[in-house]
């Protein structure tokens, strides 16, 4: 079975600009969750999404938003980037996001703001 | 809001030594799992623990769950090259998937 996948790998942008990084979660997986990792304050919940709804939401800016298809694939957006956003972006997705299930973690997509 | 801090940040350990690290909540922790991410990887899941005072073996890898369920720790017998990461305690809380993790702690392990 096919692990969690994200895209892109690595994404440079500007200041300013916004950009949208996806992921796929394993096959028969409905939840979805982001993370940003960050040698400052480390790995922080964005939010989760099971079904196309959004359950559970961290304490980042409405410049993170996110968002799930009917095939569990999600998408995040960061809108008006900031150089503080240059980070590891992992998603993990789990089969019904419940506490009890394992959370898989996907390679991650490596933003640098410049 | 919650803290879960992890220590010590670093170990070095020399190649057959033992490595604990430890996980510590200011507040009653519904469970614990635990992370381990290779340099340049992902966190990949090792173990859930949930009950007080449990304690879990996986191969040279022991888990324990404090009986308060405010701490716990992780123990590596005779460390391998192989164990060289960061390992991360996690509580998974609320009804969805969130999981707050704590500080880590990055293991090098040398010859």
């Amino acid at each position: 079975k096919a692990g969690v996948t994200q895209t892109p790998r690595y994404l440079i942008k500007t200041r300013g600009q916004q950009v949208t990084l996806s992921c796929s979660p394993i096959s028969g997986h409905r939840s979805v969750s982001w993370y940003q990792q960050t040698p400052g304050q480390g790995l922080q919940f964005l939010f989760e999404y099971f079904s196309e709804t959004q359950r559970n939401k961290g304490n980042f800016p409405g410049r993170f938003s996110g968002r799930q298809f009917s095939n569990s694939r999600s998408e995040m957006n960061v809108s008006t980037l900031e150089l503080g956003d240059s980070a590891l972006y992992l998603c993990a997705s789990s089969f019904r996001g419940s506490w009890a299930d394992t959370q898989y973690f996907g390679p991650g997509t490596r933003l640098t703001v410049l | 809001g919650q803290q879960v801090m992890q220590i010590p940040q670093y170990q070095h350990v020399q190649e057959g030594e033992d490595f604990t690290t430890y996980c510590n909540s200011s507040t009653t922790l519904s469970n614990i799992q635990w992370y381990k991410q290779r340099p340049g990887g992902h966190p990949v899941f090792l173990i859930q623990l949930v009950k007080s005072g449990e304690v879990k073996k996986q191969k040279r890898l022991t888990f324990q769950f404090g009986e308060a369920k405010k701490n716990s720790s992780l123990h590596i017998t005779a460390t391998q090259t192989t164990d060289v990461g960061t390992y991360f305690c996690a509580e998974n809380t609320g009804t969805a998937s969130k999981l707050t993790f704590g500080t880590g702690t990055r293991l090098q392990v040398t010859l």
